[in-house]
């Protein structure tokens, strides 16, 4: 079945530097793989998202990076701030016209100030 | 429009008893979920609806029962709760809004179930 490693659980950085969260997959026929930012205690929120078609997108400060040769993807946020403190989660679908994700098992990503 | 609304927020049960999570939403989705979120281990789908009328299951379904008799509401059964169903649940539906043109995921505020 379809699966989602993500890597590593923790992070800790420095306001300011680079954070890097890397997601690999099993189902090759994955053709949707979005990122959701988790605040204490809210729900998970979408926060960058990206088609098998397109190798890499940027927002602002996030970027998500995708090798469907190795089947991962990556999630790049650059100066960070501690307002970026949260639980990050990779997924990813066979389907991008049903919503149906697999999630991995979350970065705690903590900017220290 | 509300969103996804998820109740009851908090329930404690005895393990046997048996509970219904409710899950609305009023975006005219047509896709919803529901996740459960225990620690480390991410957010695992329980069962999904493609539309009224079906559903199936996802990672972990057993113990739960879903069903789909309107556009609007999906609710979650837990028919005889376990100590191991103490988790925090979610509900989610789907619709296309992504930047992408996906659909895209929006969650209710989630539900505290513990069993004791």
């Amino acid at each position: 079945g379809e699966n989602v490693e993500q890597h590593p659980s923790t992070l800790s950085v420095q306001e300011g530097d680079s954070a890097v969260i890397k997601c690999t997959y099993s189902d090759s026929a994955s053709n949707y793989f979005p990122w959701y930012k988790q605040e204490l205690g809210k729900r998970p929120q979408l926060i960058i998202d990206i088609r098998s078609n397109v190798g890499e997108k940027k927002d602002q400060r996030i970027a998500v990076t995708l090798n469907k040769t190795a089947k991962h993807f990556s999630l790049h946020i650059t100066e960070t701030q501690p307002e970026d403190s949260a639980v990050y989660f990779c997924a990813a679908s066979f389907s991008s016209n049903t919503g149906k994700l697999i999630f991995g098992q979350g970065t705690t990503l903590q900017v220290k100030p | 429009n509300a969103g996804v609304t998820q109740t009851p927020k908090f329930q404690v049960l005895k393990t046997g008893q048996s509970m219904t999570l409710q899950c609305a939403q009023d975006m005219n989705h047509e896709y919803m979920s529901w996740y459960r979120q225990d620690p480390g281990m991410g957010l695992r789908l329980i069962h999904y609806s493609v539309g009224a009328g079906i559903t199936d299951q996802g990672e972990v379904p057993n113990g739960y029962n879903v069903s789909r008799s309107t556009t609007e509401d999906f609710p979650l059964r837990l028919l005889s709760a376990a100590p191991s169903q103490t988790s925090v649940y979610f509900c989610a539906s789907s619709g296309r809004s992504g930047s992408s043109g996906a659909n895209v995921l929006t969650f209710g505020a989630g539900s505290r179930l513990t069993v004791l």
